[in-house]
């Protein structure tokens, strides 16, 4: 079973409008959160993170909230924009793991003209 | 140049051949890790190493096999690959954050093996 799941495997959305990208995770040890964003013929690159101390963290427009209880998180882009684009991935992390991440199969973000 | 180069970008190679994927990293980090990508199953690891001496395996390690020629190299390779190798290959590079955790993740742009 996957640890880390994103259960929408791809998502359209208005330029302008809020793009939110879900993740939930199984394992509630995990307590490191990260998204990668992915263009094609490209590695992923990070775009935000968020420990469980926390359950919000910004940067410019993107938004990442923690819902521990939930085991949920999100990530929300406002205003999204046609370059934001690409495949994001959710990773988790815990010292039972190694100090390694685990990751999301991917949801692929179609931000429309 | 980018930081983590992956070599070669592309492989289409034949059951039973084996098989080595290199990465080299310019970012002076002391961990490094390889990744495999398939659809619907995001990144998976295979191997990864926290300095020149230390090799671990990873969620999927089976099949495969590392060796960490220093600081700045990581391989990968396949024995004897086979078709369900067929995936698209990352190899990462990190530093601790805060001290405990790994940090971000720094990505190469990926290696893209076909085996038939």
């Amino acid at each position: 079973d996957q640890q880390v799941k994103q259960n929408s495997p791809s998502l359209s959305v208005q330029e302008g409008r809020i793009s939110i990208l879900n993740c939930d995770y199984t394992n509630s040890m995990f307590d490191y959160f990260l998204w990668y964003k992915k263009y094609p013929a490209e590695g992923p690159t990070f775009l935000i993170s968020i420990s469980s101390i926390k359950d919000k963290n910004e940067d410019g427009r993107f938004t990442v909230f923690l819902n521990k209880s939930a085991k949920h998180l999100s990530l929300h882009i406002v205003p999204s924009q046609p370059g934001d684009s690409a495949v994001y991935f959710c990773a988790a992390s815990a010292i039972d793991y190694g100090q390694n991440f685990v990751f999301g199969p991917g949801t692929r973000l179609s931000v429309l003209p | 140049d980018a930081d983590v180069t992956q070599t070669p970008r592309n492989r289409i190679t034949k059951t039973g051949k084996r098989i080595m994927l290199e990465c080299s990293q310019t970012k002076g980090h002391d961990r490094m890790y390889w990744y495999r990508q398939d659809p619907g199953l995001g990144l998976r690891l295979i191997y990864y190493s926290f300095d020149v001496k230390d090799i671990n395996k990873g969620e999927i390690s089976d099949g495969y096999s590392v060796s960490r020629q220093a600081q700045a190299k990581f391989s990968l390779s396949l024995e004897s690959a086979i078709p369900n190798q067929t995936a698209l290959y990352f190899c990462a590079t990190s530093e601790p954050d805060r001290g405990l955790f790994t940090g971000e993740l720094f990505f190469g742009e990926g290696s893209r093996l076909t085996v038939l």
